[in-house]
């Protein structure tokens, strides 16, 4: 099992461009969630989603979008990319909906937005 | 509301000592506890967990204590190694079934074991 994986590791945006995270995992979870991590803040939820076709917002969800067509993978979109969302993307799956499951991350996406 | 607070990094410790890390939390009714570690250049992996009161959480030599009555669920190690340097991160899970989607974490205190 390869887990979960993201893709690209590094990208540099300027301001207003868009584009997408990639996020796949092989484990056959429903639960899958998008966090990102800023200095000094931890990890903060962005958006999460509890099956294929079924996605709900987190703390952080503005300026970003999902979707789920399928249960391997939940796609990270951001429409027109600003300097606040230069961060460290993680993406994480879970197998059950119960508060002990446990959650796999994947390596992360350092993002810079100029 | 949901919150972690952990104590503030970061620490240096040479090999074999004693690790504490601090964590205390604020949540309704019983949440789930974890530590995450995070190693340089990774992802967070599980390091270890407590569902309820009581509850010893153990993996790898580490060990937390979910402390209802302190709300606490501090990480201990009696001998660390250079290979434990990474960043470890508390985080709550609200109780109900929900909660595998909603992780909070605390800031993240990064430790060093120098040789």
């Amino acid at each position: 099992n390869a887990g979960v994986t993201q893709t690209p590791k590094f990208q540099v945006l300027k301001t207003g461009q868009s584009m997408t995270l990639q996020c796949a995992q092989d484990m056959n979870h429903e639960y899958m969630s998008w966090y990102r991590q800023d200095p000094g803040m931890g990890l903060r939820l962005i958006h999460y989603s509890v099956g294929a076709g079924i996605t709900d917002q987190g703390e952080v969800p503005n300026g970003y979008n999902v979707s789920r067509s399928t249960t391997e993978d939940f796609p990270l979109r951001l429409l027109s990319a600003a300097p606040s969302q230069t961060s460290v993307y993680f993406c994480a799956s879970s197998s059950g909906k119960w508060a002990y499951n446990e959650q796999f991350f994947g390596p992360g996406t350092r993002l810079t937005v100029l | 509301g949901n919150s972690v607070t952990q104590m503030e990094g970061p620490v240096t410790l040479s090999e074999e000592a004693f690790l504490t890390i601090n964590c205390t939390y604020t949540a309704t009714g019983y949440p789930s506890l974890f530590w995450y570690v995070q190693y340089p250049g990774e992802g967070l992996q599980l390091l270890l967990k407590a569902t309820k009161a009581d509850d010893k959480g153990s993996n790898k030599g580490f060990e937390a204590t979910y402390r209802k009555e302190t709300t606490s669920f501090h990480l201990e190690k009696g001998s660390v190694q250079v290979s434990d340097s990474a960043v470890y991160f508390c985080a709550l899970t609200p109780p109900g079934i929900t909660g595998a989607n909603n992780l909070f974490f605390g800031t993240g205190t990064r430790l060093t074991v120098i040789p």
